[in-house]
């Protein structure tokens, strides 16, 4: 059974500071891999996917990491902004597209 | 183009009622996903509707049902409603046929149950 952990819980920091969000999984029989954003009460917003043969996607101040191999990916954010503050959640797509979520990272960017 | 859309946003209910909650998919999607998100949890899977049949199935009781119309929108329906059925309830939709295909999730259904 999939399982999909994220480090750490949550996470505190002053605005302008870059950090890094921590997804892993057991199983790395996947097709993809997702983040996502999330604000308090609110739907999931898609940030970043990479596919399964990829190393790495960007987009504007995110990037994100896949290493299938060991189960490992990270999210980048570079230059944190106090609108950046939400709940950051990893997902990974496993046979006949259903994903498999971790609990989520919840980050809080102070001015 | 419009976005994935769920009604309504809101809903309370009492134990044993029963519920209906409904999705549209974004526009050229044909496969729509649920998920119930706990407080303070991830998504978990609950089913998957393709060509108005169920496809896949998570780890939940019958109680939840589903139902995929001709126009690809689709209802969720939980029967005999329980205390811990309160959750946000997020439907996602996509294109079948293309495995590593990203997913679309709309604003979700938060479902309050007393």
């Amino acid at each position: 059974k999939q399982e999909v952990t994220q480090i750490p819980a949550a996470l505190s920091v002053p605005e302008g500071e870059n950090l890094v969000l921590n997804c892993s999984f057991t199983d790395s029989a996947i097709y993809n891999l997702q983040w996502f954003r999330q604000d308090p009460g609110k739907g999931l917003t898609s940030l970043l996917l990479i596919q399964s043969s990829q190393r790495e996607q960007t987009s504007g101040r995110l990037n994100a990491s896949l290493d299938k191999s060991s189960g490992r990916s990270t999210l980048y954010i570079a230059a944190s902004q106090p609108g950046d503050s939400a709940t950051y959640l990893c997902a990974v797509m496993e046979y006949g597209n259903k994903l498999v979520f971790g609990a989520g990272t919840i980050l809080r960017v102070k001015s | 183009d419009a976005g994935v859309t769920q009604s309504p946003t809101h809903l309370i209910k009492t134990r044993g009622q029963q519920v209906t909650l409904r999705c549209s998919p974004k526009s050229g999607h044909d496969t729509v996903s649920w998920y119930q998100q706990a407080l303070g949890q991830g998504p978990q899977f609950i089913f998957q509707y393709y060509e108005e049949e169920e496809r896949q199935r998570g780890n939940f009781p019958d109680r939840f049902s589903g139902h995929q119309f001709p126009n690809y929108s689709s209802e969720l329906n939980v029967n005999a409603l329980l205390l811990g059925d309160s959750a946000l309830y997020l439907c996602a939709s996509s294109l079948a046929g293309y495995l590593e295909n990203e997913q679309f999730f709309g604003p979700g259904t938060r479902l309050t149950v007393l």
